[in-house]
């Protein structure tokens, strides 16, 4: 079955620093998508960034890259200077593949909170 | 363009009460998907929707159904509400639903908290 791991629960990190919080995914189908999404405290998924299983380059936008490492089934999210506003439940997630073809739906990891102090 | 929209925001039930929820997508989103957020739980894919079809369904019991209308709205109803169904009901909606990950993002409401007393 596919499965999504994060094994941080919580992070600190200081204002302007970077800060890599880490996810691993365990599937046997050679197409899949992996994404990323901040949960702030008001409750909204807000996606972030997207990687495809067969994208050559590693995903970036803005502030955030992923770090997508394929062989070790890995793919980190780093976010780059942080702000204070970057606080939130962070949640690595991969849409699930089915032999019955197209599908939407999403396994979610147990997610990473990220606190950024001043 | 506006984001997806959940109605309403929060909502306070007893147990046995039935609950409709609902989702209008991002216009032109075809693809409707629901999820349930507990802090026990986490993240669970409850069904999705496309072209008014259901395409995929989660494992919970057949007291949560839903449907989609011909404009993509969507609706989650719940029915004998439990304690355990206490929890954020998440929508999101998603362009083209053809498993195409590169346009098939998917974007969520800010999610209905129903709270069964």
């Amino acid at each position: 079955a596919q499965k999504i791991t994060q094994t941080q629960p919580g992070m600190f990190v200081q204002e302007k620093e970077a800060v890599t919080l880490d996810c691993t995914y365990d599937t046997s189908d050679p197409s899949y998508g992996l994404f990323w999404y901040k949960q702030p405290s008001s409750g909204e998924m807000i996606f972030l960034i997207y990687q495809g299983s067969y994208d050559q380059q590693n995903a970036t936008e803005g502030r955030y890259s992923l770090n997508f490492q394929k062989a070790r089934k890995s793919a980190n999210l780093v976010i780059s200077a942080s702000q204070l506003g970057d606080s939130a439940m962070y949640f690595c997630a991969m849409r699930e593949a089915t032999s019955g073809g197209a599908t939407n739906k999403l396994i979610f990891g147990t997610g990473t909170l990220l606190a950024v102090q001043p | 363009k506006a984001g997806v929209t959940q109605t309403p925001r929060y909502l306070i039930k007893t147990r046995g009460q039935q609950v409709t929820l609902s989702c209008s997508p991002i216009s032109g989103h075809r693809s409707v998907s629901w999820y349930q957020q507990t802090p026990g739980q986490g993240l669970q894919f409850l069904f999705e929707y496309f072209s008014e079809t259901q395409r995929n369904k989660g494992n919970f019991p057949g007291r949560f159904s839903g449907r989609q209308f011909s404009n993509s709205r969507s609706e989650m109803n719940v029915s004998t509400l439990e304690l355990g169904d206490s929890a954020l009901y998440l929508c999101a909606s998603s362009l083209v639903g053809q498993g195409t990950p590169s346009t098939d993002t998917q974007y969520f409401g800010p999610g209905t908290r129903l709270t069964v007393l």
